[in-house]
């Protein structure tokens, strides 16, 4: 069974804009972490938020976490036509050692045209 | 630094074969866990191995079974290969210490069942 649900399933927008992924979950966490994934091809990692963390920066990527709400979302700002892709949101569960023990949501298919 | 290597890339199997996948982790790196991926089930975790030991299982029938090296290489076997077991075989590893502990993705094993 999937943790999380991402929103929207499906996003298009045109290269220069702004695009925000929304990611909730339904127990508790360890951590939260953000994943890009190309057609075919594995998963790259993008950023990892503890749950004592309200918000983390890479280059162009922001990740909020809203432990209250149970949500997290991903900015990807000036985007451009590289960053289509599949983004999933993944987050951490366990304890004693069920930290590398990932459920994913159903993921956020990106679109930037030129 | 080389990343989490998987092999093979792609394969074809029969009905009721059995398969072997293989996967090196980031050097350094102890734990080692195996997903699966489906357009219709999505992302989910198979298990986890540490230090050559189970630690986490996901809820796979029997015929999903695995194991650890001590130089923490890690092999996944499936066994009477249904069709519903084509899939993207990911691997992953981390230093699987504590929550804080990013974890890594291979490109992946493409298995078809024929």
């Amino acid at each position: 069974s999937q943790q999380g649900e991402e929103d929207p399933q499906a996003l298009s927008i045109q290269e220069g804009e702004n695009a925000t992924m929304n990611c909730s979950y339904k127990t508790s966490i360890n951590n939260l972490q953000w994943y890009r994934q190309n057609s075919g091809r594995g998963l790259v990692h993008l950023i990892l938020i503890r749950s004592n963390e309200r918000e983390k920066h890479s280059g162009r990527l922001r990740v909020t976490l809203d432990t209250s709400k149970k949500s997290s979302s991903l900015l990807i700002t000036a985007s451009r036509a590289a960053d289509t892709a599949s983004y999933f949101c993944a987050t951490a569960v366990g304890s004693s050692g069920g930290y590398n023990k990932l459920i994913f949501g159903a993921g956020t298919r990106l679109a930037v045209h030129p | 630094k080389a990343g989490v290597t998987q092999t093979p890339r792609y394969l074809i199997k029969t009905r009721g074969q059995q398969v072997t996948l293989s996967c090196s982790p980031i050097s350094g790196h102890r734990s080692v866990s195996w997903y699966q991926q489906t357009p219709g089930q999505g992302l989910q975790f198979l298990f986890e191995y540490f230090s050559e030991t189970q630690r986490n299982k996901g809820n796979f029938p029997g015929r999903f079974s695995g194991r650890q090296f001590s130089n923490s290489r890690s092999e996944m076997n499936v066994s009477t290969l249904e069709l519903g077991d084509s899939a993207l075989y990911l691997c992953a590893s981390s230093l699987g210490r504590d929550s804080g502990n990013t974890i890594y993705f291979g490109e992946g094993s493409w298995l078809t069942v024929v």
